[in-house]
């Protein structure tokens, strides 16, 4: 089956306490993308990926960090936590013969911090 | 910074009523659109692409697109109450530019 795995799916954590929320398709999809979604503000897109080694900002980089050394994993990164990135987190990937807006989405990771 | 806009809703139309979902965007150069729809506590799930002015027609839906008015607009037609729920636009630079940018969304809800 085609999907696209998040782990955790649910956290809470405390201020400045690193944590990684992993992401994973088998899809052998070349892009790769993590969004946060607030009340109000919408789908925000965080970090993307073209491929393995190719990573560039999105809208909200600020606090996080990624990675792409598998072409199947994108772990989010957030190295100290602050309460302001209490978020629902989505990973997607698509593929890149297609438009990259044609996304598959994971079921989303809720973090709290606090 | 590339900014989408879609029509605030909530929306509200009775089954088997016509839903309109609108939305603008400011980056004229932008070449692809997309249309999301997000049930509650759900992820997001492609319903429509358009890349061309004019009308692209899947089923009961229909994705229509002005590049020159720089909208894009989503018309479910019969609509059912499984249709109830968050409709996102979304707008990607196309070429070498993969951001992909979302709406807020619109909230449709089709009453029995």
């Amino acid at each position: 089956e085609a999907q696209v795995t998040q782990n955790p799916r649910y956290l809470i954590t405390v201020t400045g306490k690193k944590l990684t929320v992993t992401c994973s398709q088998n899809m052998n999809h070349e892009y790769m993308s993590w969004y946060r979604q607030d009340p109000g503000l919408g789908l925000r897109q965080i970090y993307y990926s073209m491929n393995v080694e190719v990573t560039d900002k999105g809208d909200v980089p600020e606090g996080y960090k990624v990675s792409r050394k598998e072409k199947r994993n994108f772990p989010l990164i957030l190295e100290s936590p602050s309460p302001n990135q209490t978020s629902l987190y989505f990973c997607a990937s698509g593929g890149l013969a297609l438009s990259t807006g044609e996304l598959f989405f994971g079921e989303g990771s809720r973090l709290t911090v606090l | 910074q590339k900014e989408v806009e879609q029509n605030s809703g909530p929306l509200s139309v009775p089954e088997g009523a016509i839903a309109s979902l609108n939305c603008t965007y400011s980056d004229r150069v932008s070449q692809s659109f997309f249309w999301y729809r997000q049930y509650s506590g759900k992820s997001p799930e492609l319903i429509m692409s358009i890349y061309s002015n004019g009308d692209k027609e899947d089923g009961r839906f229909t994705a229509q697109l002005n590049k020159a008015s720089q909208y894009v607009s989503l018309l479910i037609r019969d609509s059912q109450p499984s249709d109830s729920a968050t409709y996102l636009c979304a707008v990607g630079g196309g070429g070498s530019n993969y951001k992909l940018t979302f709406g807020k969304g619109t909230l449709l809800t089709v009453n029995p």
